[in-house]
């Protein structure tokens, strides 16, 4: 049962432009989240995290949002750059346990 | 300083073979944790080592195994391989393991069993 759910596989945006990557978990648990950006042919590296006594935070072009009652956390990348273009993956921890859960990524294309 | 090193890259091997793969953290971490990526399932936590001790499992058969040396490198082990155990094999490294420490990707291991 995937417990981290991204939705969208795929999302293209103009450069420039804002992306917003979509995130939902399920597990009320969950209280640590980290997005990583995965090139084809590399392992993920990490972006961002918050942590659930937070609702944003903000790492240059990088914002994660978190919507705890909704379950729902967000990345928004202002602007969004041609190299920006690569895999995005959310994931989720709980207290007491330091492995992440992950979702299935969603593929972001910046368009020159 | 150098990256998270795993061998081999690709490997493809036969339904009921075995397989090993490796992974060496970055010089000082001490934990390793392993991932399985598969295109629908997104990558899916195989388990932890630290300081030689499995501290962590998911939820895969008993098939998949692991261990972790002094040095902290540590090997993954698949028996009996079935056509579904196709997947990228991603390990990561950390100082300590705990979550708001960050964990570093190997470039992974693509196994394809036939």
């Amino acid at each position: 049962d995937q417990q981290v759910k991204q939705n969208s596989p795929s999302l293209s945006v103009q450069e420039g432009r804002i992306s917003i990557l979509n995130c939902d978990y399920t597990n009320s648990m969950f209280d640590y989240f980290l997005w990583y950006k995965k090139y084809p042919a590399e392992g993920p590296t990490f972006l961002i995290s918050i942590s659930s006594i937070k609702d944003k935070n903000e790492d240059g072009r990088f914002t994660v949002f978190l919507n705890k009652s909704a379950k729902h956390l967000s990345l928004h990348i202002v602007p969004s750059q041609p190299g920006d273009s690569a895999v995005y993956f959310c994931a989720a921890s709980a207290p007491g346990a330091n492995n992440l859960f992950f979702g299935t990524g969603t593929r972001l294309t910046v368009i020159p | 300083k150098a990256g998270v090193t795993q061998t081999p890259r690709y490997l493809i091997k036969t339904r009921g073979q075995q397989v090993t793969l490796s992974c060496s953290p970055i010089s000082g971490h001490r934990s390793v944790s392993w991932y399985q990526q598969t295109p629908g399932q997104g990558l899916q936590f195989l388990f932890e080592y630290f300081s030689e001790t499995q501290r962590n499992k998911g939820n895969f058969p008993g098939r998949f195994s692991g261990r972790q040396f002094s040095n902290s490198r540590s090997e993954m082990n698949v028996s009996t391989l079935e056509l579904g155990d196709s997947a990228l094999y991603l390990c990561a490294s950390s100082l300590t393991g705990q979550r708001n420490t960050e964990a570093f990707f190997g470039q992974g291991t693509r196994l394809t069993v036939v």
